[in-house]
């Protein structure tokens, strides 16, 4: 099983860009058989579907995220990213990078990164 | 897309079994065999606990087990015991590769 790790700033100031990377270790994002995602956590609230990037670059973006939202692949670095613009203290959680299936246990998230907090806040 | 509806929380004994159910529609739930459910403990990462309905992944107990009817899928715990206390999600596959999570179901072992 590979390991999942996010990273990029804790702080974000409202109506700038919240940029996150996910460093795929012992693994590669160029495996067809996976999909590549980003959830989110706001305090006291459940988990939200950010979007997901396949190998091909297709990408899926939740509807209510989707203007803001930009999913992007480096395999060179084997990361993936999150980049979320025009911030607002709604856009507080913990978010989560994760593997889904795209071949196998399909639409499923079986590899999930610690999570990490950003906040929204002048 | 809306989120699939749970119940805020659910109860049990150790040794009881638990049924946490998860409603969805006929563009989710109803129309996929692609629910699965997450185990969440505060400040740890999600653990896939059932994909496809009922599948459990290597590593996870037998006493977890899944299944659906019509719109709604259930996730049953049975032999419950102390650390299965946590928040579960499910997930469904919702058609053009949209994901939607349930709001979560606090589990508390009494």
């Amino acid at each position: 099983q590979p390991q999942l790790q996010e990273s990029g700033p804790g702080l974000v100031k409202p109506s700038e860009t919240l940029s996150l990377t996910c460093t795929v270790a012992g693994g590669s994002l160029t495996n067809g058989y996976y999909y590549w995602g980003w959830i989110r956590q706001p305090p006291g609230k459940g988990l939200e579907f950010i979007g997901n990037i396949y190998f091909s670059g297709n990408t899926y973006y939740n509807p209510s995220l989707k203007s803001r939202v930009t999913i992007a692949l480096d395999t060179s670095k084997n990361q993936f990213s999150l980049k979320l613009n025009s911030v607002t203290a709604a856009d507080t959680a913990v978010y989560y990078c994760a593997r889904g299936g795209a071949s196998q246990m399909l639409y499923a998230m079986d590899v999930w990164g610690q999570g990490t907090t950003v906040t929204v806040s002048s | 897309q809306s989120a699939l509806t749970q119940p805020a929380s659910v109860s049990g004994s150790p040794g009881q079994s638990i049924t946490i159910s998860c409603t969805g529609t006929s563009s989710d739930v109803g129309s996929f065999n692609l629910v699965s459910w997450y185990q969440h403990h505060p400040g740890k990462a999600p653990k896939l606990m059932i994909y496809e309905v009922s599948e459990r992944p290597s590593g996870v107990s037998y006493r977890f087990s899944g299944s659906k009817s019509g719109h709604t899928a259930s996730l049953t715990i049975s032999g419950l015991q102390a650390e299965d206390e946590a928040h579960y999600y499910c997930c469904s596959y919702a058609g053009s590769s949209a994901v939607v999570f349930g709001g979560g179901t606090k589990l508390t072992v009494l």
